[in-house]
């Protein structure tokens, strides 16, 4: 069935650097993939998406990227704040349901 | 508008007892997704509702666990009787359109079910 592994499973970076989030997909016929923020004691939130014909799209301070062909899908957080600190889910679009990738808990140290 | 709402936000259960989740998705989406997240681990589908009829329900574990959504509103998720495994949290999710969509699902905060 399908697959999403994510990495790393946890990151640190110091405030105003940059993070990045790589995960990877095994259908091929995947389409959609969003990327979700959890804070504690919440659900997970939307924060930005990407559809399979789109290479990249760009939010503010989050950027996500596709890589059809190798079937990666990567996000980019730049100028990272404390308030980035969270749980970030991958997930991709398999059938009418979704796959997710096991999370990065990213911390951003002030 | 109001988000997704389940109940409760916790609960702790002996094995072999009983419990109920509830799920209230947002007004109008027809759409509802349970997932579990166990141990730290990534999210796993459940089912999925379109309304009130079961559009998919590969992701349930075995027979103890147990959805509804009379009505085509809210879904409850009974597990009868519990096992240590069920453990986690467990999420609801509602999204406006799904099949050849490919709408946002809004989560729900969960609910964290401890079995002792």
């Amino acid at each position: 069935g399908e697959n999403v592994e994510q990495h790393p499973s946890t990151l640190s970076v110091q405030e105003g650097d940059s993070a990045v989030i790589k995960c990877t997909y095994s259908d091929s016929a995947s389409n959609y993939f969003p990327w979700y923020k959890q804070e504690l004691g919440k659900g997970p939130q939307l924060i930005i998406d990407i559809r399979s014909n789109v290479g990249e799209k760009k939010d503010q301070r989050i950027a996500v990227t596709l890589n059809k062909t190798a079937k990666h899908f990567s996000l980019h957080i730049t100028e990272t704040q404390p308030e980035d600190s969270a749980v970030y889910f991958c997930a991709a679009r398999y059938g009418q349901n979704f796959v997710f990738g096991p999370g990065t808990r990213l911390s951003v140290l002030p | 508008e109001a988000g997704v709402t389940q109940f409760p936000s916790h609960s702790v259960i002996e094995k072999g007892q009983t419990v109920t989740l509830r799920c209230d998705p947002i007004s109008g989406h027809d759409n509802l997704y349970w997932y579990r997240r166990v141990m730290g681990k990534e999210i796993k589908f459940l089912l999925h509702f379109v309304k009130e009829s079961k559009q998919d329900e590969s992701g349930m574990p075995n027979n103890r666990f147990l959805a509804e959504r009379t009505g085509g509103t809210y879904s409850t998720l009974k597990v009868q009787p519990a096992e240590l495994e069920d453990s986690g949290v467990y999420f609801c999710a509602s999204s406006r359109r799904g099949g050849a969509g490919t709408d946002t699902q809004y989560f729900g905060p969960g609910t964290r079910l401890t079995v002792l």
